[in-house]
């Protein structure tokens, strides 16, 4: 089974409207950390935010907010006032396990943003 | 501060021949990991490095393998290229202590002809 799950290949927004990326993910590990990140068409990935899943408040970075329903183990992306630098890949990533040194993300598929004018 | 450098950033190899990539991480980060990027294949871990030991690895070959000196900086072999290899290569450092956010660097992008 897929750990993180992406359902939107691809997505069209309107400039300055909010838009929602959808991120599902599957773990029997009460302690995991789950991610966003940005990919432009450069390659480099930049973080967004992060939610543990001990956190009791969402999330927000800015314009960033993560919606994290941990019942139903989703972790939405929510980009308030999206703006044409907003147009790239998004990529949602989980880390399990509480352990010092697992570090290994595992993620999704991605969903690519494109802001129209 | 400098963030994570990762060099070269494009390579052309042929098949057969082996490939050295370089990672240096943020100054103070301890943890280095790899992960190879594909159309196909998606964002796939390889390994991780703490302290010059590898914690972590994933399922690829033993053809990639991987190092981390005293300074922290990494470097990843690739031996005997094939052309699935061809992928972008990404490191990302860490403190390596199990929370908080990994910082990437731009990436290796390795084609193999």
């Amino acid at each position: 089974a897929q750990k993180i799950t992406q359902t939107q290949p691809g997505m069209f927004v309107q400039e300055k409207e909010a838009v929602t990326l959808d991120c599902t993910y599957d773990t029997s590990d009460p302690s995991y950390g789950l991610f966003w990140y940005k990919q432009p068409s450069s390659g480099e990935m930049i973080f967004l935010i992060y939610q543990g899943s001990y956190d009791q408040q969402n999330a927000t970075e800015g314009r960033y907010s993560l919606n994290f329903q941990k019942a139903r183990k989703s972790a939405n992306l929510v980009i308030s006032a999206s703006q044409l630098g907003d147009s790239a890949m998004y990529f949602c990533a989980m880390r399990e396990g509480s352990n010092f040194g697992n570090e290994k993300l595992t993620f999704g598929t991605g969903t690519r943003l494109t802001i129209i004018p | 501060k400098a963030g994570v450098t990762q060099t070269p950033r494009y390579l052309i190899k042929t098949r057969g021949q082996q490939v050295t990539l370089s990672c240096s991480p943020i100054s103070g980060h301890r943890s280095v990991s790899w992960y190879q990027q594909t159309p196909g294949q998606g964002l796939q871990f390889l390994f991780e490095y703490f302290s010059e030991t590898q914690r972590n690895k994933g399922n690829f070959p033993g053809r990639f393998s991987g190092r981390q000196f005293s300074n922290s900086r990494s470097e990843m072999n690739v031996s005997t290229l094939e052309l699935g290899d061809s992928a972008l290569y990404l490191c990302a450092s860490s403190l390596g202590r199990g929370r908080g956010g990994y910082t990437f660097g731009s990436g290796t992008r390795l084609t193999v002809v």
